[in-house]
């Protein structure tokens, strides 16, 4: 059964440092992962979804690579800024393609 | 174009009310998911269509949950007799085809059972 966690829980930086979040998952046999975006009170918007054959995505100040032998997926963050304050979720589809397991997110805070 | 849409974005009701609410995919995908996260938690599955059909139900919690998909678009989650803990944001996604493709939420409904 796939499982899929994310650390830090939780993370407060000052605006302006670059960051990484982690997330890793136990079944390596995966077509992609997906990276979301939620803020509070809000549904998830995606952020970049790397096809298992794929090392790594950037989307502007966002990159996401993907390691699957190892069961890591990073999301790095170049230059913070107070509006990337959300808690970000990675996921990952189940064997039966019928849905996506989520990671239980990161929260993230920037402080200006 | 237009993104996943649901309703009611609010629902408060009285325990053992029946609820219904309501998703509106992106045109043209076939794939519609429900998902529920309760507060501080994570996002539970709930059921995927595919088309009209579902063949995954394995997320729904008990009897008193049922969905239907109709026309491959719209779907509606039925929840029977509310218990307080059915209280959480229940969410909405559709893909262009299985869960290996970018899925796009929906902003959402609250519902909270009093």
């Amino acid at each position: 059964k796939q499982e899929v966690t994310q650390i830090p829980a939780a993370l407060s930086v000052p605006e302006g440092e670059n960051l990484v979040l982690n997330c890793s998952f136990t079944d390596s046999a995966i077509y992609n992962l997906q990276w979301f975006r939620q803020d509070p009170g809000k549904g998830l918007t995606s952020l970049l979804l790397i096809q298992s054959s794929q090392r790594e995505q950037t989307s502007g100040r966002l990159n996401a690579s993907l390691d699957k032998s190892s069961g890591r997926s990073t999301l790095y963050i170049a230059a913070s800024q107070p509006g990337d304050s959300a808690t970000y979720l990675c996921a990952v589809p189940d064997s039966s393609a019928s849905k996506i397991i989520f990671g239980s997110g990161t929260r993230l805070s920037i402080r200006p | 174009g237009a993104g996943v849409s649901q309703s009611p974005s609010n629902k408060v009701t009285e325990k053992g009310k029946d609820v219904e609410l309501r998703c509106d995919p992106i045109s043209g995908h076939t794939a519609l998911y429900w998902y529920r996260q309760s507060l501080g938690q994570g996002l539970e599955f709930l059921i995927y269509f595919q088309g009209n059909s579902a063949p995954d139900k394995s997320g729904l919690p008990s009897d008193r949950f049922s969905a239907e998909r109709t026309g491959g678009s719209v779907s509606t989650l039925t929840i029977q007799r509310t218990q307080q803990e059915d209280s959480a944001v229940y969410l909405c996604a559709s893909s262009l085809g299985t869960a290996e493709e970018t899925q796009y939420f929906g902003p959402g409904t609250r519902l909270l059972v009093l």
